[in-house]
């Protein structure tokens, strides 16, 4: 069983704050993706990324994959309130054809 | 275009009820998934359809649920009979790869079972 663990669990912080939350896993995956949820809504995918060490920007968001793609990370630069949410992993793993999520960050900006 | 489309938004049932989701996908594409969401657990795949044969229904908690997927634009995810652990957001979701790049999600049907 391929397990995402995501950390923190909770994060409540003041706008123009800098955050970065985790994604980490003992297994190996060929893919990861980043989504973004908010109250009442499914969750939006973000990124995908799919080469060790890769590291993508989405504005004030960057991504990046660990070299040995067991981990990732999301920092987000001077948050605003419009990026609070519930932000989770999913990790497409090798010879399995559903994606593993985590249980995600839930990420509170404030004014 | 069109996102993944989900009825009904809402549903509350008595426990014993049947219970019957619906999901459009986004057209072209050939990969369905159910989903389940609480806070305990997370999100949980409860069943995966790949040109609208089921593929991988390891998920799906016991017998009281079942999925169909007529053809390439519709699925349904039944409960019968429903009970109160059951209540939960499930959410479709499809994708165009194969076999489980980038999926896109409906905005979800929130079941209260009392």
């Amino acid at each position: 069983t391929q397990l995402l663990e995501q950390s923190p669990q909770f994060l409540s912080i003041q706008e123009g704050e800098n955050l970065t939350v985790y994604c980490n896993s003992s297994s190996v995956f060929s893919s990861l993706q980043w989504y973004r949820q908010e109250p009442g809504e499914g969750p939006v995918l973000l990124v995908t990324v799919v080469t060790g060490g890769e590291v993508k920007k989405l504005k004030r968001l960057t991504f990046q994959f660990g070299d040995a793609r067991k981990d990732s990370s999301l920092h987000i630069t001077a948050a605003q309130p419009g990026d609070t949410g519930l932000y989770l992993c999913a990790g497409e793993a090798h010879g399995y054809s559903t994606l593993t999520f985590g249980k995600g960050t839930m990420l509170l900006v404030s004014p | 275009d069109a996102g993944v489309i989900q009825s009904p938004r809402h549903e509350v049932t008595e426990m014993g009820q049947e219970v019957t989701l619906r999901c459009k996908p986004i057209s072209g594409h050939n990969s369905l998934f159910w989903y389940r969401q609480t806070m305990m657990r997370g999100l949980e795949l409860l069943i995966y359809f790949n040109n609208n044969v089921p593929i991988d229904d390891s998920g799906m908690p016991e017998d009281r649920f079942s999925a169909k997927m007529p053809n390439a634009s519709f699925s349904t995810l039944k409960i019968q009979p429903s009970e109160p652990r059951d209540s939960a957001v499930y959410f479709c979701a499809s994708s165009a790869g194969v076999p489980a790049y980038e999926q896109y999600f409906g905005p979800g049907t929130r079941l209260t079972v009392t």
